[in-house]
C-alpha cells in the first residue's frame, strides 16, 4: 500500500518551540498533503505539495518532500497553544482518494 | 468561508438496521468523497463520486455500502445492514476538480451501532 506513516506518533512541546513532524510512504505520489484534526471535528487541509516540488511554505508551516526517499516534513514554527491538534499526512496517487497516515498527536505546553 | 456539512453529528443505531449518513459538498464542487476513522486508528478512503457515479470505491465499500446524490446539493452514504465493525467517525469530503486539489472535510458523523 502506499501509506503515509508520521513520526513521532506524539510530540509535546513548549509554546514558541519549533515541531517537526516526520512522514513516509511506500510507493509513488502524484501529491502529498498536510492536514490537522482537531479533537472530535474535522480534518483541515494545511497544504498540498505537488511530487515536483522540494519545499513549500504556508505562513508558519514549512513543507518539504524528498521523493527519492518517499518522506516529508510539516515545520510549524513559532508554536501557539492553538496548534494542539493532531497532524496527518495524506499522500495521492492522482486517483481522487488520499491515502492518510496514523497521524501525530501534536500538544503544545504554554 | 464555503463549508461542508454533514448531518447528524452523531447516530446511534442498532445492529442490522439501515443507516443514511447525510452531506452537504461545498456547491461548486464537483468530487465528493467518504472516508472513515475508527477509534484511534487511520482515516480510511471509502469511495470517490463524479458525475453520478462511483470514480473508486476501496475494499471497504462492499455491497452493504452505497452512495448517492438525490438533488443538486446533498450527497449521502447508506448502510444498509449495520454491523457492529461499523461503528467510527463518518467524514465527507469535496473537491473542486479531480485533479492536483485539496479535499474539504466535514466535521464528520460519529456512528454508533450497538
Amino acid at each position: 500500500s502506499q501509506q503515509g506513516e508520521e513520526d513521532p506518533q506524539a510530540l509535546s512541546i513548549q509554546e514558541g518551540e519549533n515541531a517537526t513532524m516526520n512522514c513516509s510512504y511506500k510507493t509513488s505520489i502524484n501529491n502529498l498533503q498536510w492536514y490537522r484534526q482537531n479533537s472530535g471535528r474535522g480534518l483541515v487541509h494545511l497544504i498540498l505539495i505537488r511530487s515536483n516540488e522540494r519545499e513549500k511554505h504556508s505562513g508558519r508551516l514549512r513543507v518539504t518532500l524528498d521523493t527519492s526517499k518517499k518522506s516529508s516534513s510539516l515545520l510549524i514554527t513559532a508554536s501557539r497553544a492553538a496548534d494542539t491538534a493532531s497532524y496527518f499526512c495524506a499522500t495521492d496517487s492522482g486517483a481522487q482518494k488520499l491515502v492518510f497516515g496514523q497521524g501525530t498527536r501534536l500538544t503544545i505546553n504554554p | 468561508e464555503p463549508e461542508v456539512t454533514q448531518t447528524p453529528s452523531h447516530q446511534v443505531t442498532q445492529m442490522g438496521q439501515e443507516v443514511i449518513l447525510r452531506c452537504v459538498p461545498i456547491s461548486n464542487h464537483l468530487y465528493f468523497y467518504w472516508y472513515r476513522q475508527i477509534l484511534g486508528q487511520k482515516v480510511e478512503f471509502l469511495v470517490s463520486f463524479y458525475n453520478n457515479e462511483i470514480s473508486e470505491k476501496s475494499e471497504i465499500f462492499d455491497d452493504q455500502f452505497s452512495v448517492e446524490r438525490p438533488d443538486g446539493s446533498n450527497f449521502t452514504l447508506k448502510i444498509r445492514s449495520t454491523k457492529l465493525e461499523d461503528s467510527a467517525m463518518y467524514f465527507c469530503a469535496s473537491s473542486a476538480t479531480g485533479g492536483i486539489q485539496p479535499q474539504h472535510f466535514g466535521d464528520g458523523t460519529r456512528l454508533s451501532i450497538l
